[in-house]
């Protein structure tokens, strides 16, 4: 069985500071996952995904993750957010295909 | 190609109507993918298409739940006998078959049930 938990439902940042976003997941092979962003009213976008290698990501809008095995651990990070980056993060892992278990989200406030 | 489109955006319907959303994948995505979100949950994974063929249906919530993709192209969700409970927001995504890792899963906007 595969499963995703995301332990913080609502996360308050102000602009400018850095922001990490923790992904816990299940899975009983090699793990792929992702990263999804939704904004209001839009469609889930890619942020990042990982498959092997190197175990630090990095994704679109300056967002990178680590995955680190022993932890189960898939966390997304931003160095310096900024006023678009308030939404909703999914973590989600699947086999070799896009039949994904998702996490329940993370919603992001971005305060002035 | 403007992406992966989703009619209609909205729906309302009364309890014991059927209802049927349409998906219509990017071209070439021969790969079509139907999830449900509910309010404060994570997409949940419903059934998906390689070209006309449902690949797997066994996680479709009910005998009520049914998709087609009959030429391979667009896609159609049907629920009967809606339920309150079948309220949520109902996404699609296509892709091209292949590695994972060189492909991409592209989501539409989605389909908002609310059954009254």
């Amino acid at each position: 069985a595969q499963s995703v938990t995301q332990p913080d439902i609502h996360i308050t940042v102000s602009e400018g500071a850095s922001l990490e976003l923790r992904c816990n997941y299940s899975y009983g092979a090699t793990p792929y996952l992702f990263w999804y962003v939704q904004s209001p009213g839009q469609g889930l976008q890619l942020l990042l995904k990982y498959f092997s290698g190197d175990t630090l990501v990095q994704g679109i809008k300056g967002f990178e993750a680590e995955f680190k095995r022993s932890q189960s651990s898939f966390n997304l990070r931003k160095p310096s957010v900024h006023w678009s980056d308030a939404a909703e993060y999914f973590c989600a892992v699947g086999p070799n295909d896009y039949k994904l278990s998702f996490g329940a989200g993370t919603t992001v406030t971005v305060r002035a | 190609d403007t992406g992966v489109s989703q009619d209609p955006r909205h729906k309302i319907t009364k309890r014991g109507q059927n209802v049927t959303f349409r998906c219509d994948p990017i071209s070439e995505h021969n790969r079509l993918y139907w999830y449900r979100q509910t309010l404060g949950q994570g997409p949940e994974f419903l059934t998906y298409f390689q070209n006309e063929a449902q690949l797997e249906k066994s996680r479709l919530l009910s005998d009520r739940f049914s998709a087609e993709r009959p030429k391979g192209s667009f896609s159609t969700l049907e629920i009967q006998r809606t339920e309150q409970g079948d309220s949520a927001m109902y996404l699609c995504a296509s892709t091209v078959p292949g590695r994972q890792q060189n492909t991409e899963a592209f989501f539409g906007q989605g389909t908002r049930l609310t059954v009254v």
